[in-house]
């Protein structure tokens, strides 16, 4: 069965970086790409950008290009998202679906809370 | 970029109700719309793509429509276990967008 597996919670200060990973299983990992997407407390959801685990081609959100960096190590079957310069408003669970390039999210990792604080 | 507008933001009906979530792109997605589900503090759920899709394992209770570039999310009968926020994502091409939510409740 499909399974994504994330990292655990991190606490971070502001201006560090914090690097979420994601292990699946359960599918072929490079026939996919995985997204990430990323909820602040209270809120909704927001759509951060995606990765092919074929090649590597990445698609960020606008509003966050230049700080995040997505990869994939097709060894280990493992997505990664790294967030630099990390603000208060970046508080957040941050969760990874299996994803085609242009599809919808059937398969969600558990969440990864990640708390920016002083 | 294209928004994606949900109303109401919340509503609160009985169990039984029929339920009604609307989803308004601000440019076509022709069908490339999904809805997810989720429950307090759980992970979101994907219930229906291409617009009217029953995702597997989803109660047929469950029911997607669309018309240009509104969308409608129904309930047919309302049940305890879908108290829940309910999204709405395009995906036919980035930023993925999802709309704002709607939060349903029991009356």
């Amino acid at each position: 069965q499909v399974q994504l597996v994330q990292s655990g919670a991190e606490v971070k200060k502001p201006g560090a970086s914090v690097k979420v990973s994601c292990k699946a299983s359960g599918y072929t990992f490079t026939s996919y790409g995985i997204s990430w997407v990323r909820q602040a407390p209270g809120q909704g959801l927001e759509w951060m950008g995606w990765i092919s685990a074929y090649n590597g081609n990445t698609n960020y959100a606008q509003k966050l290009q230049g700080r995040v960096t997505m990869t994939t190590d097709t060894s280990t079957s493992t997505a990664y998202m790294e967030l630099r310069s990390l603000r208060s408003d970046d508080t957040a669970v941050y969760y990874c679906a299996k994803a085609g390039s242009v599809s919808w999210y059937d398969y969600w990792g558990q969440g990864t809370l990640v708390t920016v604080s002083s | 970029d294209i928004q994606m507008t949900q109303s109401p933001s919340s509503l609160s009906a009985s169990v039984g109700d029929r339920v009604t979530i609307t989803c308004r792109a601000s440019l076509g997605v022709r069908n490339y719309l999904a809805w997810y589900q989720q429950r307090p503090g759980k992970v979101p759920k994907l219930l229906i793509y291409a617009a009217s899709t029953l995702h597997s394992g989803v109660p047929s209770r469950f029911s997607g429509s669309s018309s240009g570039t509104d969308f409608t999310l129904t309930i047919s009968s309302l049940q305890p276990e879908d108290v829940a926020t309910y999204y709405c994502q395009k995906y036919d091409d980035a930023p993925l967008t999802f709309g704002g939510g709607t939060k349903v409740e029991i009356k």
